[in-house]
């Protein structure tokens, strides 16, 4: 079975310190790969995806997330979190007509 | 387009009533999923269609939770019984062929 797994459950970071959230999957194929933000209280919404191309890919609010393929990694960066950061993170692989989403990862950024 | 769209957003129900969910996916999308978020149990797969016919429904819990599409345009989860442990927030999300998967608001179920 394929599986996606976020191996940070829970990330505790200053005001204006840099992100970095992994993201691995086990599928050699081709893949579609996605990073997704819930704020508290709403739904999952786009950060970012990958689907072919160069494998650094930005996101909207400065996020941006490199594909490694030899890795089979995802992983999401930042270079200076804000407080309205504070959310929960999904990667999600897409492969054979299958969503795969990780556990989650919950960042908590203090002011 | 006005997104995926859910229904009701909040239910509040007694144990043992049927519940009745229901997701507008995006014009256009073939694909559709139902979730369930929960503290304990984080983001669930429930069941995920495909040009309306059910692909993969592995991720139900138990017979009393049952969902249709009985069109492109509409699906619906029914729980009947309900009971507490089944009270979560409820995604519908919507994609076409493996692009950006797009979810709605949710349904906030609580039953008491």
């Amino acid at each position: 079975a394929q599986s996606v797994s976020q191996h940070n459950h829970h990330v505790i970071l200053s005001e204006a310190a840099s992100l970095e959230l992994g993201c691995n999957y086990s599928y050699g194929g081709t893949v579609n790969l996605f990073w997704y933000v819930q704020y508290p209280g709403q739904h999952l919404q786009l950060l970012l995806k990958y689907f072919s191309g160069d494998p650094l890919v930005k996101g909207i609010k400065g996020f941006e997330a490199e594909f490694i393929k030899s890795k089979f990694s995802f992983n999401l960066r930042k270079p200076s979190v804000q407080w309205s950061d504070t959310a929960e993170y999904f990667c999600a692989v897409w492969v054979r007509n299958q969503f795969y989403f990780g556990t989650g990862t919950s960042l908590t950024v203090i002011p | 387009d006005a997104g995926v769209i859910q229904s009701p957003r909040h239910e509040v129900t007694e144990m043992g009533q049927e519940v009745t969910l229901r997701c507008k996916p995006i014009s256009g999308h073939n694909s559709l999923f139902w979730y369930r978020q929960t503290m304990m149990r984080g983001l669930e797969l429930l069941i995920y269609f495909n040009n309306n016919v059910p692909i993969d429904d592995s991720g139900m819990p138990e017979d009393r939770f049952s969902a249709k599409m009985p069109n492109a345009s509409f699906s619906t989860l029914k729980i009947q019984p309900s009971e507490p442990r089944d009270s979560a927030v409820y995604f519908c999300a919507s994609t076409h062929s493996g692009e950006t998967q797009y979810f709605g608001p949710g349904t906030r179920l609580l039953v008491l």
